[in-house]
């Protein structure tokens, strides 16, 4: 039930074009939802978070789609770039005590020119 | 750059050894979380202090511990390594709200 199922494990892209990534918990007490990048040999580092009382988040070309009642959520990256060609981890936590992330297994998306 | 600095950046040593990572994290942070990323296991969390106590542990391992210091840095200690050991060592740090913030790792090698 602490699990955090990602999909797809890798994902090719041509520039310009959307990248979609997806997650789905079970936990229904998760009660924040962020996403990491991660560049080869650097940490992850924060790329847009979302709570749930909220079912779209948008910060640039990075984009949260949340579906509550489906408990699944997305990112969206438009018009994809070369520089984007990192790993993507979605992650959940419960906000009251602990607050550890469980994260998903990853992302790996290559953005080809 | 996130402010939370991680050394060594790279170790290498044997199994049965002992190695201990440290952690400083961001000016002000009370937060500190160990996270272990290797390829079969993916990132998971290890173990989180609060200004100095223990605040939650995750799948931590009985011959790894940390602990938190006055000064809010953080160790890791791991003992009786195994060649499994091997892996990204990363430690975040947050100031209590939901954003944690990733150092750059260490990358732990036992040969």
């Amino acid at each position: 039930q602490q699990q955090v199922k990602q999909s797809p494990q890798s994902l090719i892209v041509q520039k310009g074009g959307i990248s979609i990534i997806n997650c789905a918990y079970e936990n229904t007490a998760f009660d924040y939802f962020p996403w990491y990048q991660q560049f080869p040999g650097k940490g992850p580092a924060l790329l847009i978070a979302i709570r749930p009382d909220v079912s779209e988040k948008k910060e640039g070309r990075f984009t949260i789609s949340f579906n509550k009642s489906a408990k699944q959520f997305s990112l969206h990256i438009m018009d994809s770039q070369p520089g984007d060609s990192a790993t993507y981890f979605c992650a959940a936590s419960i906000q009251e005590g602990t607050d550890k992330l469980i994260f998903g297994t990853g992302t790996r998306l290559q953005v080809f020119p | 750059d996130s402010g939370v600095t991680q050394t060594p950046k790279h170790l290498i040593t044997a199994t049965g050894q002992r190695v201990t990572l440290r952690c400083s994290p961001r000016s002000g942070d009370l937060s500190v979380y160990w996270y272990q990323q290797s390829l079969d296991q993916g990132l998971q969390f290890l173990i989180q202090y609060y200004n100095g106590e223990e605040r939650a542990k995750g799948n931590i391992l009985e011959r790894f511990s940390a602990q938190q210091f006055p000064d809010l840095h953080s160790e890791l200690n791991l003992s009786s390594l195994e060649l499994g050991d091997s892996a990204l060592y990363f430690c975040a740090s947050s100031a209590g709200g939901f954003t944690q913030y990733f150092g750059p790792g260490t990358r732990l090698t036992v040969l």
